[in-house]
């Protein structure tokens, strides 16, 4: 149980084209959902709190017109980058919390790796 | 200041023996979970422990037990009878509340490597 998927897994597009990243819950229903962005060799970098039918909440210094976060259901959020450039190039990853046993647990997707051309 | 510290950028351990993972953290939270993470080099962060506040025993999972010395703030991860597997990097993380919301903070890291 409790797995989180990522659509696309890695993708390569040019410079002032738009991304978008789907996540989703698969055997639960999440209403909290989180992008998170890692550079190489560092730990993760919270973008942006999604939760489902409300805006998202952004973190200081994240550009919520850049990255545009969608949560249309309890299982499905999404991340697009807007008019991308070679600077958003990155690991992107989501997570959805799922409480068991008392606690609210984040279960991470696999993952998308964006290379801006 | 709600931080979580990881001072070992790197380890290394021989297979079949336990590895020590170091954490600590900064809450003046009463209430908070501590969490440990692997993420291989695919790159998906795979949860392997939690540890609430109030929690009396330390948690346990598997091979993997969490040493909780709330005294100390301190939730280092013991990783019993390495396999090569295990070989990933490693994230400590604690659930804060800011501005009404609750979301995970992150230490830096540690690599470990399992040698043969």
């Amino acid at each position: 149980g409790a797995v989180v998927s990522q659509h696309p897994s890695w993708v390569i597009c040019k410079s002032g084209t738009s991304v978008k990243i789907e996540c989703r819950s698969l055997d639960f229903q999440a209403t909290t959902m989180f992008w998170y962005r890692q550079f190489p060799k560092q730990s993760l970098m919270l973008m942006a709190t999604s939760n489902e039918g409300s805006k998202a909440t952004y973190e200081q210094g994240v550009e919520k017109d850049k990255f545009l976060i969608n949560h249309a259901s309890l299982t499905l959020s999404t991340l697009t980058v807007t008019s991308a450039h070679p600077e958003d190039s990155s690991f992107y990853i989501c997570s959805a919390t799922l409480r068991l046993a008392g606690a609210d647990t984040q279960y991470f997707g696999p993952g998308t790796r964006l290379t801006v051309l | 200041a709600q931080k979580i510290t990881q001072t070992q950028p790197g380890m290394f351990v021989q297979e079949k023996e336990a590895v020590t993972l170091d954490c600590t953290y900064d809450t003046s939270d009463p209430s908070y979970g501590l969490f440990w993470y692997k993420q291989p080099s695919s790159g998906e962060m795979i949860f392997l422990i939690y540890q609430g506040s109030y929690d009396q025993q330390n948690a346990t999972e598997g091979r993997y037990s969490l040493n909780f010395q709330k005294a100390r703030k301190s939730a280092n991860l013991v990783i019993s009878a390495s396999q090569l597997g295990d070989s990933a990097m490693y994230f400590c993380a604690m659930r804060v509340t800011q501005g009404g919301s609750e979301k995970l903070v992150f230490g830096k890291g540690t690599k470990l490597t399992v040698n043969p």
